[in-house]
This record gives structure tokens, sequence and C-alpha cells, in this order.
């Protein structure tokens, strides 16, 4: 079946660039996300990309979408302690009705 | 202020006595869905409801039960509570499953079963 796939944990030192990798097996995907979760909340969406695009920007947020390897990045420059968080990769493939999320990645910023 | 509304957010709760978590939204979106978070498993989707009277399982919807009969609320129903279905639940809304609709979460709900 589908399948997400990202590691758990990521420290950056503040002011450096994260990049939070995700892999996923659907090559029909059309959309792929990322969401924001802080804690006590419910997930917020960060960005998404069409999968006829390769990259997308928006402000401190970068995504690279690499569809030969089913590979989707996010870079945030310039990382802020407020950007802790556990990110969530997620696609959603053309013709189901659902979203398919990662385990999430746990990012830590250190001073 | 468009919003998912989950309550209650913390529960708990004995083995085997009924519950209902309630899940409502303001933005007259027709898909909605419940999840549960579990560490390192990220989310799993237990229902989704594409339209009114409309729903369909998930990926873990055993134990769990749902109805949508208006298009705003989309309650999460466990029968028989069991300390396995001790989670962190989220309910979501989007607006359609065919177009470009992210996914709107309400706050969660944190039930404990003993």
């Amino acid at each position: 079946g589908e399948d997400v796939e990202q590691s758990l944990f990521l420290s950056v030192r503040e002011g450096d660039s994260s990049v939070i990798n995700c892999t996923y097996t659907d090559s029909s995907s059309t959309y792929l996300y990322w969401y924001k979760q802080e804690p006590g909340a419910g997930l917020q969406l960060l960005t998404y990309i069409f999968s006829n695009m390769d990259m997308k920007q928006d402000q401190r947020l970068t995504v690279l979408l690499n569809k030969k390897d089913k590979h989707l990045s996010l870079r945030i420059a310039d990382t802020q302690t407020g950007d802790s968080a556990i990110y969530f990769c997620a696609e959603r493939e053309s013709s189901a009705s659902k979203i398919i999320f990662g385990s999430g990645t746990r990012l830590s910023i250190r001073p | 202020e468009a919003q998912v509304t989950q309550n209650p957010r913390y529960l708990i709760t004995v083995t085997g006595k009924k519950l209902t978590v309630t899940c409502s939204q303001n933005m007259n979106h027709e898909y909605m869905s419940w999840y549960r978070q579990d560490p390192g498993l990220g989310l799993r989707q237990i229902y989704y409801s594409m339209n009114v009277e409309v729903t369909d399982k998930g990926d873990v919807p055993e134990g769990y039960k749902v109805s949508r009969k208006e298009k705003r609320n989309f309650p999460l129903i466990l029968e028989s509570p069991s300390p396995n279905q001790t989670s962190l639940y989220f309910c979501a809304s989007s607006l359609s499953q065919l177009r470009v609709s992210p996914l709107h979460f309400g706050n969660g709900t944190r039930l404990t079963v003993t």
C-alpha cells in the first residue's frame, strides 16, 4: 500500500537552515503537503506542492520535489525557536479520498 | 472564525463504557475525517465522510463508529472502549476531496482508557 516515511527527529542551531526530508511510494500522488503541529494543537497546513512542480518557495519555506526518487523536502531558512514543532509530510492520490501522513519529524532548536 | 471544534479535549474512561467525541465545523465542508495519532506511527485514518449520510472506513476502523446526519457534525463513537484505544484523536475537514483542499484540524482529544 501507500507509504510516507520521515525521520523522527531533527536538531538544528537557531539561525541555521532546517531541512526535513520525506519519501513516498505512490507515483500517482497529485498533491504533497507539509503540516506543522505545535504542542497541544492540531495540524496546520504550512504549504503544498502539486506534482507537476519541482519547487515552491513561500517566504522562509522552500519545498523541493524529486518525482523520480519520490522525495520531498522542506527547507526552513533562518530557523527560529518558534519553528519548534512536529512536521508532517502527507500525500493525496488523484483518485483517493484520503490523505496519507508520515510519522512526523520533531524539529528541536538549540541556541 | 472558521474552525473545527472537538469536545472534550481530555477524557479518561474505563474499559467498556461507551463514549462519544463530538466534532463540528462551521466552514460548510463536505469532507470530514477522524484520525488517531500515536507515537512513531503518525496519523492513521479511522473513518471519513465525503458528505451527509456517506461514511467509509479508513485504515484503522475497528472498535469505532461514526455518523454524518448533518453536514457540520461528525461524532466518533466508541461503543466499548479498550486500553488500546488510548490515543490522541483529531477530527479534520476539507471543502472537497476532489480538489486541492487542505485539511483543517481540530485541537485534538486525548483519550485514556483504563
